[in-house]
């Protein structure tokens, strides 16, 4: 059984660019959630996909979206990029709302805004 | 507006002896919560959770308590063991399967 697994580990980038942060999620798993940790905190919920479907978003501004792909696996895609999103930005996929609460996260993605 | 506040930072405790991590929330509607345990450069791991019919669940050195009217839980480690050693950080949600909300970590130490 294969983990959630997140690319890339490290990303810089500069103020205004654009960054797409990826997720494979556990095998079996139909739901993908994002969440966003900036240092000191707790993981903030950004969105949830459901078969493909947003099934929920958090308190952030539409320059954050995302997709679900037919096997799954998700992105995050944050564009004109603030020195705020500066975090590390984790990935969690489940059964959905259905099949269990547990949310299994990946190793998440640094991303450092400059 | 933090619906779900872990108020020590920090926890240091002796190998061998019990860790207890605390956790209050604001939102009644919640109904499920967890508790999960992160390493550096490692994504939180899941640990343990308790639905808002019980009021405790245990699992091996792990049990979490909940008082609903009180509206907090509680989350035990007996024995610790330096291994657990780590940021514990409790979260709640409001129905299955959705989002969760979480706290903002406690970091254990486990002195050997």
């Amino acid at each position: 059984e294969t983990g959630v697994t997140q690319s890339p580990t490290h990303l810089i980038k500069t103020r205004g660019q654009q960054v797409t942060l990826r997720c494979s999620s556990q095998s079996g798993h139909n739901t993908v959630s994002w969440y966003q940790q900036a240092l000191g905190q707790g993981p903030q919920f950004i969105f949830q996909y459901y078969r493909e479907e947003e099934n929920g978003r958090g308190n952030f501004p539409p320059r954050f979206s995302g997709l679900q792909f037919p096997n799954y696996s998700s992105e995050l895609n944050v564009n004109a990029l603030e020195l705020d999103d500066s975090a590390l930005y984790l990935c969690a996929s489940s059964w959905g709302p259905s099949g269990g609460n547990e949310q299994f996260f990946g190793p998440g993605t640094r991303l450092t805004v400059l | 507006d933090q619906q779900v506040k872990q108020n020590s930072p920090s926890l240091s405790v002796q190998e061998g002896r019990i860790s207890i991590l605390n956790c209050d929330y604001t939102n009644s509607m919640f109904d499920y919560f967890l508790w999960y345990k992160k390493y550096p450069a490692e994504g939180p791991t899941f640990l343990i959770s308790i639905s808002s019919i019980k009021d405790k669940n245990e699992d091996g050195r792990f049990t979490v308590f909940l008082n609903k009217s009180a509206k907090h839980l509680s989350l035990h480690i007996v024995p610790s063991q330096p291994g657990d050693s780590a940021v514990y950080f409790c979260a709640a949600s409001e129905g299955y399967g959705n989002k969760l909300v979480f706290g903002a970590g406690t970091i254990l130490r486990v002195k050997s």
